[in-house]
Protein backbone atom coordinates (compact mmCIF):
# COMPACT_ATOMS: atom_id res chain seq x y z
CA UNK A 1 0.00 0.00 0.00
CA UNK A 2 0.93 3.46 -0.03
CA UNK A 3 2.93 5.40 2.26
CA UNK A 4 4.48 8.97 2.55
CA UNK A 5 6.63 9.48 5.61
CA UNK A 6 8.14 12.61 6.71
CA UNK A 7 11.00 13.42 8.53
CA UNK A 8 11.06 15.09 12.06
CA UNK A 9 9.73 18.43 13.90
CA UNK A 10 12.41 20.76 13.34
CA UNK A 11 13.20 24.10 14.91
CA UNK A 12 14.61 27.30 13.51
CA UNK A 13 15.45 30.74 14.01
CA UNK A 14 14.08 33.62 11.76
CA UNK A 15 16.02 33.79 8.78
CA UNK A 16 17.06 30.41 8.42
CA UNK A 17 15.65 27.23 6.40
CA UNK A 18 14.05 24.14 6.37
CA UNK A 19 14.62 21.30 4.56
CA UNK A 20 11.15 18.40 4.79
CA UNK A 21 11.80 15.22 3.40
CA UNK A 22 8.69 12.93 1.96
CA UNK A 23 10.17 9.50 1.34
CA UNK A 24 7.03 7.45 -1.02
CA UNK A 25 6.85 3.93 -1.26
CA UNK A 26 3.72 1.20 -2.48
CA UNK A 27 3.66 2.93 -6.09
CA UNK A 28 5.68 3.64 -8.99
CA UNK A 29 7.08 7.03 -7.73
CA UNK A 30 7.20 9.23 -11.13
CA UNK A 31 3.69 8.27 -11.91
CA UNK A 32 2.10 10.48 -9.68
CA UNK A 33 2.55 14.16 -8.09
CA UNK A 34 3.64 15.72 -4.98
CA UNK A 35 1.87 17.86 -3.43
CA UNK A 36 2.83 20.36 -0.15
CA UNK A 37 0.06 21.72 1.82
CA UNK A 38 0.78 22.96 5.07
CA UNK A 39 -1.46 24.03 8.30
CA UNK A 40 -0.25 26.53 10.97
CA UNK A 41 -2.15 25.65 14.22
CA UNK A 42 -5.75 25.73 14.60
CA UNK A 43 -5.81 27.12 11.05
CA UNK A 44 -6.82 25.64 7.57
CA UNK A 45 -4.79 23.92 5.08
CA UNK A 46 -3.13 25.83 2.83
CA UNK A 47 -1.79 24.58 -0.70
CA UNK A 48 2.00 25.60 -1.39
CA UNK A 49 3.18 23.54 -4.54
CA UNK A 50 3.62 20.50 -6.28
CA UNK A 51 6.49 18.75 -8.45
CA UNK A 52 6.29 16.12 -11.46
CA UNK A 53 8.66 13.35 -10.26
CA UNK A 54 8.73 12.94 -13.64
CA UNK A 55 10.14 15.84 -15.06
CA UNK A 56 11.07 18.10 -12.54
CA UNK A 57 8.53 20.84 -13.21
CA UNK A 58 7.40 22.52 -10.59
CA UNK A 59 3.57 25.29 -9.34
CA UNK A 60 4.44 27.19 -6.30
CA UNK A 61 1.64 29.15 -4.81
CA UNK A 62 2.94 33.00 -5.69
CA UNK A 63 2.92 33.70 -1.90
CA UNK A 64 5.73 31.43 -1.47
CA UNK A 65 7.72 31.90 -4.86
CA UNK A 66 11.36 32.81 -4.37
CA UNK A 67 11.24 31.56 -1.25
CA UNK A 68 10.14 27.65 -1.41
CA UNK A 69 12.23 25.14 -3.86
CA UNK A 70 10.85 21.44 -4.21
CA UNK A 71 12.77 18.98 -5.45
CA UNK A 72 12.78 15.20 -5.48
CA UNK A 73 15.72 12.14 -5.72
CA UNK A 74 13.67 9.77 -7.92
CA UNK A 75 16.48 6.95 -6.80
CA UNK A 76 15.35 6.95 -3.52
CA UNK A 77 11.44 7.89 -4.22
CA UNK A 78 11.77 11.02 -1.75
CA UNK A 79 10.39 14.29 -2.43
CA UNK A 80 12.03 17.31 -0.39
CA UNK A 81 10.40 20.44 0.24
CA UNK A 82 12.87 23.60 1.50
CA UNK A 83 11.27 27.23 2.91
CA UNK A 84 14.20 30.18 2.99
CA UNK A 85 13.99 32.92 5.07
CA UNK A 86 11.44 31.86 7.70
CA UNK A 87 9.60 33.66 9.71
CA UNK A 88 7.40 32.71 12.81
CA UNK A 89 4.40 32.83 10.53
CA UNK A 90 5.50 30.02 8.78
CA UNK A 91 5.37 27.83 11.85
CA UNK A 92 3.19 25.13 10.86
CA UNK A 93 2.58 21.47 10.00
CA UNK A 94 3.91 20.44 6.64
CA UNK A 95 2.47 17.88 4.63
CA UNK A 96 3.19 16.35 1.39
CA UNK A 97 0.23 14.32 -0.12
CA UNK A 98 0.49 12.43 -3.40
CA UNK A 99 -2.26 12.69 -6.75
CA UNK A 100 -2.56 13.57 -10.59
CA UNK A 101 -2.11 17.16 -11.36
CA UNK A 102 -5.38 17.55 -11.52
CA UNK A 103 -7.07 15.08 -9.04
CA UNK A 104 -7.36 15.32 -5.44
CA UNK A 105 -5.19 13.69 -2.56
CA UNK A 106 -5.33 10.53 -1.79
CA UNK A 107 -2.87 9.92 0.13
CA UNK A 108 -0.66 12.12 3.38
CA UNK A 109 2.07 12.06 4.80
CA UNK A 110 2.49 12.39 8.62
CA UNK A 111 3.05 16.00 8.91
CA UNK A 112 6.46 17.31 9.81
CA UNK A 113 6.11 20.68 12.07
CA UNK A 114 8.15 23.32 11.68
CA UNK A 115 8.33 25.70 14.62
CA UNK A 116 10.11 29.32 13.78
CA UNK A 117 11.18 30.96 17.14
CA UNK A 118 14.09 32.69 18.38
CA UNK B 1 -7.14 32.58 -7.23
CA UNK B 2 -10.30 30.88 -6.35
CA UNK B 3 -12.21 31.45 -3.02
CA UNK B 4 -13.57 28.48 -1.27
CA UNK B 5 -16.01 29.75 1.43
CA UNK B 6 -17.82 26.72 3.67
CA UNK B 7 -20.72 27.41 6.21
CA UNK B 8 -21.29 26.94 8.92
CA UNK B 9 -18.26 27.65 10.24
CA UNK B 10 -19.33 25.04 12.88
CA UNK B 11 -22.57 23.13 13.59
CA UNK B 12 -23.03 20.64 16.30
CA UNK B 13 -25.36 17.40 15.68
CA UNK B 14 -27.21 15.15 18.03
CA UNK B 15 -25.87 11.51 17.32
CA UNK B 16 -28.17 9.71 14.43
CA UNK B 17 -29.36 13.17 13.07
CA UNK B 18 -28.37 14.84 9.82
CA UNK B 19 -25.26 17.46 9.02
CA UNK B 20 -25.13 19.64 5.90
CA UNK B 21 -21.82 21.32 5.42
CA UNK B 22 -21.83 23.97 2.38
CA UNK B 23 -18.88 24.97 0.07
CA UNK B 24 -19.26 27.95 -2.59
CA UNK B 25 -16.63 28.73 -5.01
CA UNK B 26 -15.95 32.24 -6.35
CA UNK B 27 -16.00 30.53 -9.66
CA UNK B 28 -16.93 27.49 -11.54
CA UNK B 29 -15.16 24.15 -11.28
CA UNK B 30 -16.89 22.58 -13.55
CA UNK B 31 -14.51 21.67 -16.42
CA UNK B 32 -16.73 21.41 -19.43
CA UNK B 33 -15.06 19.48 -21.43
CA UNK B 34 -15.38 16.06 -19.38
CA UNK B 35 -18.52 17.78 -17.24
CA UNK B 36 -16.60 17.17 -13.94
CA UNK B 37 -16.32 19.30 -10.92
CA UNK B 38 -13.07 19.60 -9.72
CA UNK B 39 -13.78 19.47 -6.49
CA UNK B 40 -13.11 17.52 -3.41
CA UNK B 41 -13.87 17.12 0.43
CA UNK B 42 -11.47 16.05 3.37
CA UNK B 43 -11.90 15.11 6.96
CA UNK B 44 -9.59 15.74 9.48
CA UNK B 45 -9.54 14.83 13.10
CA UNK B 46 -6.59 16.07 15.60
CA UNK B 47 -3.48 15.34 15.58
CA UNK B 48 -4.09 13.66 12.10
CA UNK B 49 -3.42 14.70 8.11
CA UNK B 50 -6.56 15.15 5.97
CA UNK B 51 -8.49 12.17 4.63
CA UNK B 52 -9.91 12.24 1.56
CA UNK B 53 -13.79 11.28 1.39
CA UNK B 54 -15.50 12.42 -1.95
CA UNK B 55 -13.66 13.61 -5.47
CA UNK B 56 -15.14 15.04 -8.16
CA UNK B 57 -17.98 16.57 -6.21
CA UNK B 58 -19.67 12.92 -5.17
CA UNK B 59 -17.72 9.97 -5.95
CA UNK B 60 -16.92 8.83 -2.49
CA UNK B 61 -13.85 7.20 -2.23
CA UNK B 62 -13.22 3.89 -1.12
CA UNK B 63 -14.08 2.88 2.40
CA UNK B 64 -15.74 5.48 3.57
CA UNK B 65 -19.10 5.24 4.83
CA UNK B 66 -22.41 5.46 2.47
CA UNK B 67 -23.59 8.25 4.94
CA UNK B 68 -21.67 10.64 4.20
CA UNK B 69 -22.63 12.25 0.64
CA UNK B 70 -21.42 14.94 -1.65
CA UNK B 71 -23.48 16.84 -4.20
CA UNK B 72 -23.58 19.96 -6.22
CA UNK B 73 -22.17 21.82 -9.48
CA UNK B 74 -20.19 24.65 -11.35
CA UNK B 75 -20.05 26.98 -7.68
CA UNK B 76 -22.59 25.11 -5.05
CA UNK B 77 -21.61 22.36 -3.36
CA UNK B 78 -22.51 20.08 -0.28
CA UNK B 79 -21.61 17.42 1.85
CA UNK B 80 -23.93 15.63 3.91
CA UNK B 81 -23.82 13.06 6.89
CA UNK B 82 -27.42 11.18 6.79
CA UNK B 83 -26.57 9.90 10.69
CA UNK B 84 -24.23 11.76 12.67
CA UNK B 85 -21.84 8.86 14.33
CA UNK B 86 -19.99 9.96 17.05
CA UNK B 87 -16.10 9.20 14.83
CA UNK B 88 -17.12 12.03 12.29
CA UNK B 89 -16.49 14.46 15.06
CA UNK B 90 -14.02 16.52 12.65
CA UNK B 91 -13.01 19.48 10.86
CA UNK B 92 -14.36 19.03 7.48
CA UNK B 93 -12.71 20.83 4.07
CA UNK B 94 -13.57 21.29 0.45
CA UNK B 95 -11.09 21.77 -1.71
CA UNK B 96 -11.23 22.96 -5.57
CA UNK B 97 -8.57 21.16 -8.05
CA UNK B 98 -9.47 22.91 -11.27
CA UNK B 99 -6.83 25.16 -11.13
CA UNK B 100 -3.92 26.47 -9.35
CA UNK B 101 -3.50 27.95 -6.66
CA UNK B 102 -5.45 24.97 -5.14
CA UNK B 103 -7.37 26.14 -2.31
CA UNK B 104 -9.27 24.76 0.38
CA UNK B 105 -12.39 26.16 2.14
CA UNK B 106 -11.82 27.62 5.87
CA UNK B 107 -13.19 24.02 7.40
CA UNK B 108 -16.30 23.51 9.09
CA UNK B 109 -16.18 22.33 12.99
CA UNK B 110 -18.41 19.23 13.37
CA UNK B 111 -19.60 18.20 16.78
CA UNK B 112 -22.29 16.60 18.60
CA UNK B 113 -25.14 18.20 20.61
Amino acid sequence: QVHLVQSGAEVKNPGASVKVSCKASGYIFTDSYIHWVRQAPGQGLEWMGWINPNSGGTNYKQKFQGRVTMTTDTSISAAYMELNRLRSDDTAVYYCAKGPEYSSLAYWGQGSLVTVSS
Amino acid sequence: DIVMTQSPDSLAVSLGERATINCKSSQSVLYNSDNKNYFAWYQQKPGQPPKLLISWASTRESGVPDRFSGSGSGTDFSLTITSLQAEDVAVYYCQQYFSTPRTFGQGTKVEIK
